[in-house]
């Protein structure tokens, strides 16, 4: 069974710092990854999708990598702002599961301080 | 502005109340999702729909029924509902009856408190 793992649980960093996120999945055996970001109370932004071939995804001054065989892949926020405080979750879709069931992790919630 | 919004953003109710939950998506996909975000635990999925069929009920009880009228609109029916189903109810979109999905798209969600 598919299980997503995401450390830490939360940070907190000054602005201005470069950063990483880290997810661990324990079946390699996968399609793609999902980074999203989830502010309080609401719904989840698509920040980016990593295919199974593919190694990183860029967006910005995010860069997400993704290293199937050792079941891990991180976020890495360049140059942070306030504006990134948010929860930041992982997901992948599995071979041999349904449509659209995503395995999340509990997400990391970051904080950056002016 | 996103594509997928939820109403109401909020809602209370007892254990002996019927409520409702509505996503309507802008995106032209035909493929639409209910999840639910408990306090400490990851999002699950409830229930997919593609071009209004349900395709996918994920082990959810009955007092939760969904209702799929056209491939743009959802709804999440409730009714005889537990403390324990106090969440956030997350509506998504995407492209069709592939797996994978490729990028889902989440509406703000629908916080519900059971009393």
């Amino acid at each position: 069974k598919q299980e997503v793992t995401q450390i830490p649980a939360a940070l907190s960093v000054p602005e201005g710092e470069n950063l990483v996120l880290n997810c661990s999945f324990t079946d390699s055996a996968i399609y793609n990854l999902q980074w999203f970001r989830q502010d309080p109370g609401k719904g989840l932004t698509s920040l980016l999708l990593i295919q199974s071939s593919q190694r990183e995804q860029t967006s910005g001054r995010l860069n997400a990598s993704l290293d199937k065989s050792s079941g891990r892949s991180t976020l890495y926020i360049a140059a942070s702002q306030p504006g990134d405080s948010a929860t930041y979750l992982c997901a992948v879709q599995s071979y041999g599961g349904s449509q659209g069931n995503l395995i999340f992790g509990k997400g990391t919630k970051l904080s950056v301080k002016p | 502005e996103t594509g997928v919004t939820q109403t109401p953003r909020h809602l209370v109710m007892g254990m002996t109340n019927k409520k409702s939950l509505k996503c309507e998506q802008h995106l032209g996909h035909n493929a639409m999702y209910w999840y639910k975000q408990s306090a400490k635990k990851p999002l699950e999925l409830m229930f997919v729909y593609n071009f209004k069929e349900q395709t996918e009920n994920n082990s959810v009880p009955s007092r939760f029924s969904p209702e799929c009228p056209n491939s743009s609109h959802l709804f999440l029916h409730l009714h005889t509902l537990q403390p324990e189903d106090s969440a956030l109810y997350l509506c998504a979109s995407s492209l069709p009856g592939q797996v994978p999905v490729g990028e889902l798209f989440f509406g703000e969600g629908s916080r519900l408190t059971v009393l």
